[in-house]
């Protein structure tokens, strides 16, 4: 592993269903991060983690939660799929939020589609 | 509330000529600027930053323009080529404070060979 993984690579879910996004790191980063993009919209902070145990809200977290139980992984789980979070989603990380010149590291990124 | 505006939202270059990309922010606190660079079907990756306390900062082709009093900073790549053909984002933060990097919507640029 080099960087940072996520899986799966694409997804069809059926509206209803619970969906868990993964995300691993393996450069011992303190903060994560979870964007979502839309075409014309961007990336969306939905979720973040500055450390191990410790998570906060982003810009749009109705509908998705995350968990951080050790440092090299952030799961998001989306416990009712709705239409509306068909979108494509990629982890980030970063040494640490607030460190001066604070690079985020971004995986490729899960595409989801809810049908 | 959009506290990033990026423009244009998609932009065709000539081979050789300058890409500018424009943004402009909001918020006086933030004080880190970076650029990210998406190639399809890839994750962003950071491509040039900049801080307040400078006005200019050039990495190869590119270079980042910061005017602190307008609010506004671009990107500027000089001698486009078609493998600078990706979509652009635009961000900010307030590093010192220890938010996150607030993104622009993002500029689709293509550069004809």
């Amino acid at each position: 592993i080099a960087g940072i993984t996520q899986a799966p690579t694409s997804q069809i879910l059926a509206a209803g269903r619970r969906m868990t996004l993964r995300c691993t790191q393996d450069m011992r980063h303190n903060a994560m991060y979870w964007y979502r993009q839309d075409l014309g919209l961007g990336l969306r902070l939905i979720h973040y983690s500055n450390t191990a145990g410790t998570t906060g809200k982003g810009e749009v977290p109705d509908g998705y939660s995350v968990s951080r139980a050790n440092t090299d992984d952030f799961p998001l789980t989306l416990a009712s799929a709705v239409p509306s979070q068909t979108s494509v989603y990629f982890c980030a990380s970063s040494a640490q939020q607030g460190a001066p010149y604070n690079e985020q590291f971004f995986g490729p990124g899960t595409r989801l589609t809810v049908l | 509330q959009q506290q990033v505006k990026q423009s244009p939202q998609s932009l065709i270059v000539q081979k050789g000529g300058i890409s500018i990309i424009n943004c402009a922010y909001e918020n006086t606190a933030f004080d880190y600027f970076p650029w990210y660079q998406q190639f399809p079907g890839k994750g962003p990756a950071l491509l040039i930053a900049i801080r307040p306390d400078v006005s200019e900062k050039k990495e190869g082709r590119f270079t980042i323009s910061f005017n602190k009093s307008a609010k506004q900073f671009s990107l500027h790549i000089m001698d486009s080529q078609p493998g600078d053909s990706a979509t652009y984002f635009c961000a900010a933060s307030n590093d010192q404070a220890g938010t996150a990097l607030i993104f622009g919507k993002g500029t689709t640029l293509s550069v004809s060979s």
